[in-house]
């Protein structure tokens, strides 16, 4: 099982929909949980943290976690083809390690 | 302020040549980290520098060699490069390790022939 797993996609959605994207982690121990954003050919950028089971929201985008079912997700609303990029989920384990997802390709179609 | 600065951000390599790549940050970051991104793989880490004068493997360590100059650089070299090691490069800088949060240079494209 890999540390930390991601659909790869690519996952299409249309312009204005919400853009659902999931996560999931095999270190129950994990406290810490990131997306970053990739726009082809660029490097990735934070656009979420989130340290407690829950919903974060900022701005269109939610991020929910989820411990006990090891599950972290993030949500556009309204999403917008600006939105279209690769998304990396990233995980802090117990032992002190990020791991990277292999990332989601999401594709807003106007 | 530039953030993480890498150079080149474009290289061609013949098999068995050898080349570093730098990184340099200005954010007064104590950790720093040298990741790979193939198709598919997502980002792997190659080696990091937890702080000034340590330097650590990651997960795909071998074939690299690494050195931290400063508290501001960070460089990898491939002592003879291999077209396995074809791939895009990433320097990243956090402010302590394992790095909450992580700023990512621009990336060396790396073409090993």
């Amino acid at each position: 099982q890999k540390e930390v797993e991601q659909n790869s996609g690519p996952l299409s959605v249309p312009e204005g929909a919400i853009a659902s994207l999931n996560c999931t982690y095999s270190d129950r121990g994990s406290q810490s949980f990131f997306w970053y954003r990739q726009y082809s050919g660029k490097s990735p950028e934070l656009i979420m943290s989130i340290y407690s089971n829950g919903d974060k929201e900022d701005g269109r985008f939610t991020a929910q976690l989820n411990k006990a079912s090891q599950y972290v997700s993030l949500l556009i609303r309204d999403s917008q083809p600006s939105d279209s990029a690769t998304y990396l989920c990233a995980v802090k384990t117990s032992y002190d390690k990020v791991i990277f997802g292999p990332g989601t390709s999401l594709s807003v179609i106007p | 302020n530039a953030g993480v600065t890498q150079t080149p951000k474009f290289q061609v390599l013949k098999t068995g040549q050898s080349m570093t790549l730098q990184c340099a940050q200005d954010m007064n970051h104590n950790s720093m980290y040298w990741y790979r991104q193939d198709p598919g793989m997502g980002l792997r880490l190659i080696y990091y520098s937890a702080s000034e004068g340590t330097t650590d493997k990651g997960e795909v360590p071998n074939g690299y060699n690494v050195s931290r100059l400063n508290k501001r650089e960070f460089s990898l070299r491939l002592e003879s490069a291999a077209p396995s090691q074809t791939s895009v490069y990433f320097c990243a800088s956090s402010e302590a390790y394992p790095g909450d949060i992580q700023y990512f240079g621009a990336g060396t494209r790396l073409s090993v022939l």
